[in-house]
């Protein structure tokens, strides 16, 4: 069973610094790996999509890499503002008898202070 | 990117009564429709995939007969809380995509349902 785990499960830093958010999964069977941004009491925002046969995808100031041999993806965030403030989460795409969904981590929140 | 509208953004009910939640994707066709359910500082938990013309999936441990959903057209989606109770209280989002998979998800804005 493909489990999703993000760590760490809460941040928080000062304006300015870049971060790195991880994400594992333990089936590397996977097609593709999403991250999203949350923000309270809305729904999600797709961030990037990586394929499964690609290594990193890059929009702004962030990007993600996937290793799927490892079962590790991490999205870095430069320059962060507060306006990241959000909680993030990842997800992978697994397919099974034609048919496909996708299983999501357990989030990463995070807070970055003016 | 493609908008996904889900209706209402918040329900509060009583116990015993049903409460239907839509998703809609506004500029584009929906093959396949994700219903997800999330409790307070948790992630998201898949409940069942919708197909448009068929039968839903459900997700182990998800009862058809509370959380029914129907998929009659490309664009529209509903889940229908069968005799809500106090447990039913959450946060429901859907997600939709083209349904070939390997694309972008798009999700709706989340109902929170409050049941007394």
């Amino acid at each position: 069973k493909q489990e999703v785990t993000q760590i760490p499960a809460a941040l928080s830093v000062p304006e300015g610094e870049n971060l790195v958010l991880n994400c594992s999964f333990t089936d590397s069977a996977i097609y593709n790996l999403q991250w999203f941004r949350q923000d309270p009491g809305k729904g999600l925002t797709s961030l990037l999509l990586i394929q499964s046969s690609q290594r990193e995808q890059t929009s702004g100031r962030l990007n993600a890499s996937l290793d799927k041999s490892s079962g590790r993806s991490t999205l870095y965030i430069a320059a962060s503002q507060p306006g990241d403030s959000a909680t993030y989460l990842c997800a992978v795409e697994v397919r099974n008898s034609g048919t496909y969904k996708y299983i999501f981590g357990t989030g990463t929140r995070l807070k970055v202070l003016a | 990117g493609a908008v996904v509208s889900q209706h209402p953004s918040w329900v509060i009910c009583k116990s015993g009564t049903s409460v239907k939640i839509e998703c809609r994707s506004l500029d584009f066709q929906a093959t396949t429709m994700f219903w997800y359910r999330q409790f307070p500082k948790q992630s998201l938990m898949l409940m069942a995939t919708s197909n448009e013309g068929s039968k839903a999936t459900y997700e182990q441990g998800v009862e058809k007969d509370k959380f029914l959903i129907n998929h009659a057209s490309l664009t529209l989606s509903t889940l229908t809380v069968t005799s809500a109770h106090p447990e039913d209280s959450s946060f429901y989002i859907c997600s939709a995509n083209t349904g070939t998979g390997g694309e972008k998800l798009f999700f709706g804005s989340g109902t929170q349902l409050s049941v007394l």
